[in-house]
């Protein structure tokens, strides 16, 4: 069946410094959505990509749509604490759904003390 | 308002009670999850009700029963849950056909 594969699994980062998180699924997308979870938190929609080859903003956040539709990437620049938190993707099947995701392992940002 | 919310936070329960979980929405959403999530891991769809018509099973044991009384409201209904079964239980809203869902904060159960 299809996989979202996301990587990396953690990425340790000094405050400062960038960060980037990269999905590849297994068949092609009709688009891809990026959620972030806070520790003890619960999965907030960030922003969904459609158009192939999409590049969309967010202040320091910029998400990429690849050009043959199956893969993403999330990037943030100048990592503060709020950052903190673990960010998935999630793209959905290629059967007729209007409800089912198919989620990335998610990969955690942690900021070094 | 972009809220769900969801009750109780926590619920610790043993393996021979019945509890219910509760999630609502006001923001004119038709479509309505249940998901589960282990600690780290990403979320796993349980059900999906659409216009408040059951639309998703995901082969959920049937210790497991979803109710959605009218469109704003979802119930979770346990029992005869195993410790397995611990894990944070969250319920998510979304326009039919609209792929961004909203998610609530989530109840932490813990089944002893």
């Amino acid at each position: 069946g299809q996989q979202v594969m996301q990587i990396p699994q953690y990425q340790h980062v000094q405050e400062g410094e960038d960060f980037t998180t990269y999905c590849n699924s297994s068949t092609t997308l009709s688009n891809i959505q990026w959620y972030k979870q806070r520790p003890g938190g619960h999965p907030v929609f960030l922003i969904q990509l459609v158009k192939s080859g999409e590049v969309k903003k967010q202040k320091r956040l910029t998400f990429q749509f690849g050009e043959a539709k199956k893969n993403s990437s999330l990037h943030i620049t100048a990592t503060q604490t709020t950052d903190v938190g673990t960010y998935f993707c999630a793209g959905p099947p290629p059967m007729d759904s209007n409800y089912q995701l198919i989620w990335g392992a998610g990969t955690k940002l942690i900021i070094k003390p | 308002d972009t809220e769900v919310t969801q009750t109780p936070k926590h619920l610790v329960m043993g393996m021979t009670n019945k509890k219910s979980l509760k999630c609502e929405q006001h923001m004119g959403h038709r479509a309505m999850y249940w998901y589960k999530q282990k600690a780290k891991k990403p979320p796993e769809l349980m059900f999906v009700y659409s216009y408040e018509k059951l639309s998703i099973n995901e082969s959920v044991p049937s210790r497991f029963s979803p109710e959605c009384p009218n469109s704003s409201l979802l119930n979770l209904h346990l029992h005869a849950l195993q410790p397995e079964d611990s894990a944070l239980y969250l319920c998510a809203s979304s326009q039919v056909g609209a792929r961004e869902q909203y998610f609530g904060p989530g109840t932490r159960l813990t089944v002893t």
